[in-house]
């Protein structure tokens, strides 16, 4: 049940804009996106729990396709401290706890 | 306020060795997760606790593994005996169940077994 995420990996200047797709073949029913810098622990993003949900924080933002099974985040004018691997993370519908997290996506901004 | 609190951060042992981590969770947070981190397989969920009792622990890989919750400030993970697949980043992560479900991690125990 493990969401999958694309790319797996992304490099950018700084300014420029990246997306982070997760997708899963059940049916998503909340989808979490941490930050996880090296070395160090994930930390939380957001969380989206409706479908056609969008939420932003600071330039990272994320929107949640329900139908598709699929939530997006999106890095605006990225920045260095940006740099990191992503992970979003789902759980079973009935049981809010057994959290699943992608693969992770990790993202290089250079000057 | 103290996060999640981990020890030890690095721990390097010898195939066969009883390995013990240690995790204390945010004060009034009833949820204790532990996570495993490998390149291979990513953050793997091993166990969850809610109020001390454990709830699932269906990702516990083996026998060998096994976790306790003796009190609402202290939990341990124990490799016995320990195996060199066993080399991980261990994340112990823990919420209080009325917020909208953030996990706050701790900052991980990362094990060599030679």
């Amino acid at each position: 049940q493990q969401p999958v995420q694309s790319p797996q990996a992304v490099i950018l200047r700084e300014g420029e804009d990246a997306v982070i797709n997760c997708s899963s073949s059940k049916a998503l029913y909340s989808v979490h996106w941490y930050r996880q810098k090296h070395g160090e622990a994930p930390v939380f993003l957001m969380i989206l729990l409706k479908g056609g949900e969008q939420k932003g924080h600071e330039k990272i933002s994320a929107s949640f396709n329900e139908k598709k099974q699929q939530s997006s985040l999106y890095l605006t004018a990225s920045q260095l401290s940006y740099s990191g691997t992503y992970f979003c993370g789902t759980h079973t519908l009935y049981n809010f706890n057994k959290f699943y997290f992608g693969s992770g996506t990790k993202l290089n901004v250079k000057p | 306020d103290a996060g999640v609190i981990q020890s030890p951060r690095h721990e390097v042992t010898e195939m066969g060795q009883e390995v013990t981590l240690r995790c204390k969770p945010i004060s009034g947070h009833d949820y204790l997760f532990w996570y495993r981190q490998t390149m291979m397989r990513g953050l793997e969920l091993l166990i969850y606790f809610n109020n001390n009792v454990p709830i699932d622990d269906s990702g516990m890989p083996e026998d060998r593994f096994s976790a306790k919750m003796p009190n609402a400030s202290f939990s341990t993970l124990k490799i016995q005996p320990s195996e060199p697949r066993d080399s991980a980043v261990y994340f112990c992560a823990s919420r209080f169940f009325r917020n909208t479900g953030e996990l706050f991690f701790g900052e991980g125990s990362r094990l060599t077994v030679l």
